[in-house]
């Protein structure tokens, strides 16, 4: 399998601007997260799907941010628009579920993001 | 609520030296507990899982943890440490079953290993 897919890698972009990162999950995982990574915070949950259902979005800093998951090999997390503290490691990650041995996740490479 | 401390933020150790990287948790129930490592650039990847049964749980690349419910800990072991296991390392916790939270992990800051030729 290849493991969890995110596009792009890199991304720079200038404030203001609408941001798009991708992410292609395990097949057959039917859960997935979306994290952000920095010095200051460390590794954050934004939000989680389960079956492509979003779960628990307590995590989404504030509506600049949305994630949307249109089928089960298919994520988007959105930022509009984007501001220089929004600079991060995003990652996704997917599992085979919620509960039991299903809960190891795995990440992807992660994208890293930079608003100038 | 369920949190995860790593009190270390780094180490260094000699290539060669055993290591241990502390974990302590909260919360409420027996947890599912996990060790992630992070190579610079990359992705977390899984080194080990603790569910239920033998608190010795084995990983890959050599790596063990020890789950200890009288010290809420989930410390990572390994005996011989490498020069490529130098990276950061997460623990986390996951909740059991409680309805939104149920499939989300919480992680520690982390641990930072450098080791010394």
């Amino acid at each position: 399998d290849a493991g969890v897919i995110q596009s792009p890698r890199h991304e720079v972009t200038e404030m203001g601007q609408e941001v798009t990162l991708r992410c292609k999950p395990i097949s057959g995982h039917n859960s997935l997260f979306w994290y952000r990574q920095t010095m200051m915070r460390g590794l954050e949950l934004l939000i989680y799907f389960n079956n492509n259902v979003p779960i628990d979005d307590s995590g989404m800093p504030e509506d600049r941010f949305s994630a949307k998951m249109p089928n089960a090999s298919f994520s988007t997390l959105k930022i509009q628009p984007s501001e220089p503290r929004d600079s991060a490691v995003y990652f996704c990650a997917s599992s085979l579920g919620l509960s039991g041995y299903s809960y190891e996740q795995y990440f992807g490479p992660g994208t890293r993001l930079t608003v100038t | 609520a369920q949190s995860v401390t790593q009190p270390d933020i780094h180490i260094t150790v000699s290539e060669g030296a055993s290591l241990e990287l502390r974990c302590n948790y909260s919360y409420g129930a027996t947890p599912y507990l996990f060790w992630y490592v992070q190579s610079p650039g990359q992705g977390l990847q899984l080194l080990l899982k603790y569910f239920s049964g033998d608190t010795l749980v084995q990983g890959i690349k050599g790596f063990e943890a020890e789950f200890k419910r009288s010290q809420s800990s989930f410390n990572l072991r390994k005996p011989s440490v490498h020069w490529s296991d130098a990276a950061e390392y997460f623990c986390a916790v996951g909740a059991r079953g409680y309805g939104g939270s149920q499939g989300n992990l919480i992680f520690g800051k982390g641990t930072k290993l450098s080791v010394k030729p």
